[in-house]
C-alpha cells in the first residue's frame, strides 16, 4: 500500500525566501507525481506534474524533482511572495488507473 | 477551456438522508475520479469513472456510489448520510486516466451532515 508524507506540516517564511517543500512515498512502482495548491475551502490547482520517466519539471518559479530510487520529490518555490501562502499536496499515481494517494500536505505562510 | 464545475457548491443535510453531487469535466476528458477531504484523513481516493464504467472503488462503504454519464458527466450518491460524511468532495477530470495525463481539480462540494 502507497503512503504519502510531506514534510513540513507546516512552514512560515518570509517574503523573497527560496524554499523547499519534501514528498516522500513508499513504493517507488509509480506512475507520476503531481505538485497541487489549495487554498482554504477551494479546489486543488495542477502545479506540476512528473511522469516517472522524468527527473524534473519547471513552470515559473516553480521547480519540481522525483527521484524514484529513494522515493522522494520535491518542489522548489524562488523567490517566494504572499500570493504563494496556501496547502500544497503531492499526489503519487502508482495505481492503473487514476488510484492516487495523497500527502497530508504542507501549509505555507509567506510573511510580507 | 472551462474548467471541471462541481455542483452544488454547497450543501446541508441531515442525518439519514441522502445526496446527490454533480461533476462535469473538462470538455473531452473520459475519466471523472471523486475524492473525500476531511482535517483528519486528508484526501482520500472513493472512485473514477471512464466512458460510463466504474473503474476502481476506494475503500469506502456501499452507502457511497457514483455514475457516469455518456457525455462524461458525473454523478457522486451518498445514501443514510452519516455525521462523518461531513467533508469536501472534490471531483478531477484527466483525458484518459491518469496513466500518464495530468488531473484537474474542480472547487469542490461542501457537504454538511447535521
Amino acid at each position: 500500500k502507497q503512503e504519502v508524507t510531506q514534510i513540513p506540516a507546516a512552514l512560515s517564511v518570509p517574503e523573497g525566501e527560496n524554499l523547499v517543500l519534501n514528498c516522500s512515498f513508499t513504493d517507488s512502482a509509480i506512475y507520476n507525481l503531481q505538485w497541487f495548491r489549495q487554498d482554504p475551502g477551494k479546489g486543488l490547482t495542477s502545479l506540476l506534474l512528473i511522469q516517472s520517466s522524468q527527473r524534473e519539471q519547471t513552470s515559473g518559479r516553480l521547480n519540481a524533482s522525483l527521484d524514484k530510487s529513494s522515493g522522494r520529490s520535491t518542489l522548489y518555490i524562488a523567490a517566494s511572495q504572499p500570493g504563494d501562502s496556501a496547502t500544497y499536496l503531492c499526489a503519487v499515481n502508482s495505481g492503473g488507473y487514476q488510484k492516487v494517494t495523497f500527502g497530508t500536505g504542507t501549509k505555507l505562510q509567506v510573511i510580507p | 477551456k472551462a474548467g471541471v464545475t462541481q455542483t452544488p457548491r454547497y450543501l446541508i443535510k441531515t442525518r439519514g438522508q441522502q445526496v446527490t453531487l454533480s461533476c462535469s469535466p473538462i470538455s473531452g476528458h473520459r475519466s471523472v475520479s471523486w475524492y473525500q477531504q476531511t482535517p483528519g484523513q486528508g484526501l482520500q481516493f472513493l472512485f473514477e469513472y471512464f466512458s460510463e464504467t466504474q473503474r476502481n472503488k476506494g475503500n469506502f462503504p456501499g452507502r457511497f456510489s457514483g455514475r457516469q454519464f455518456s457525455n462524461s458527466r458525473s454523478e457522486m450518491n451518498v445514501s443514510t448520510l452519516e455525521l462523518g460524511d461531513s467533508a469536501l468532495y472534490l471531483c478531477a477530470s484527466s483525458l484518459e486516466g491518469p496513466s500518464s495525463t495530468e488531473a484537474f481539480f474542480g472547487q469542490g462540494t461542501r457537504l454538511t451532515v447535521v
